[in-house]
């Protein structure tokens, strides 16, 4: 069982739809980190977080350390929000990431 | 503008013949870190460093080198590259000297295809 798991694992909505990705992890952590892929390849960060809720315009992320869950919202979803989602958890200065989860939204 | 750059962007090479691919940032960052990406496997720790001259292994380490001489860059060497270094690599960098509670940026990426 990997230590990091995600879902779901592919994920395609109509435009204006509001989005849930999850991740639950079995180890320690730190913290835990949000990734955004595009197509092109590169990786942003969008969140890192060690308890609580963060928001960035559109983009929500909750994590539950009891429960060692993390969701990524994103309301009011629009095509360019198409990319593949990755959550990674650090701890012992490491990075240990899920499998990523390709979203695609449709006009 | 501050970012982290990668060179060669694109690399094929043939099995054995060692390569570097540059990684360098200019944001005065202590920690720095390899990764690689594979289908089905995502992204995979390779090396970290939370300093000058501090370097550590993460996951998959083995067919791997790296130094960090200067706070700005952190090569990747492989000194005999084989088919199975075929991969999406990936620098970042991250403020302090751990990874714990940094938030990570991330270099283009350079694809590597070992014939």
């Amino acid at each position: 069982k990997n230590e990091v798991e995600q879902s779901p694992q592919n994920l395609t909505a109509q435009e204006g739809e509001f989005i849930t990705i999850n991740c639950s992890y079995s180890v320690g952590i730190s913290a835990l980190h949000w990734l955004q892929q595009h197509p092109g390849g590169g990786i942003v960060s969008l969140f890192m977080l060690s308890s609580g809720k963060k928001k960035h315009g559109r983009l929500i992320a909750t994590i539950n350390i009891q429960e060692k869950h993390s969701s990524l919202h994103i309301t009011a979803s629009h095509p360019r929000d198409s990319a593949v989602y990755i959550c990674a958890v650090s701890g012992a200065q490491k990075l240990v990431f899920g499998q990523g989860t390709r979203l695609t939204i449709n006009p | 503008e501050a970012q982290v750059t990668q060179n060669p962007r694109y690399l094929i090479t043939v099995t054995g013949k060692k390569l570097t691919v540059t990684c360098s940032q200019n944001m005065n960052h202590e920690y720095m870190s390899w990764y690689r990406q594979d289908p089905g496997l995502g992204l995979r720790q390779i090396y970290y460093s939370m300093n000058v001259e501090v370097t550590d292994k993460g996951d998959v380490p083995e067919g791997y080198k790296v130094s960090r001489k200067e706070k700005r860059n952190f090569p990747l060497i492989l000194e005999s590259p084989s088919p199975n270094q075929t991969s999406l690599y990936f620098c970042a960098s991250g403020r302090g000297t751990s990874g714990n509670y940094n938030e990570q940026f991330f270099g283009p990426g350079t694809r590597l295809t070992v014939l």
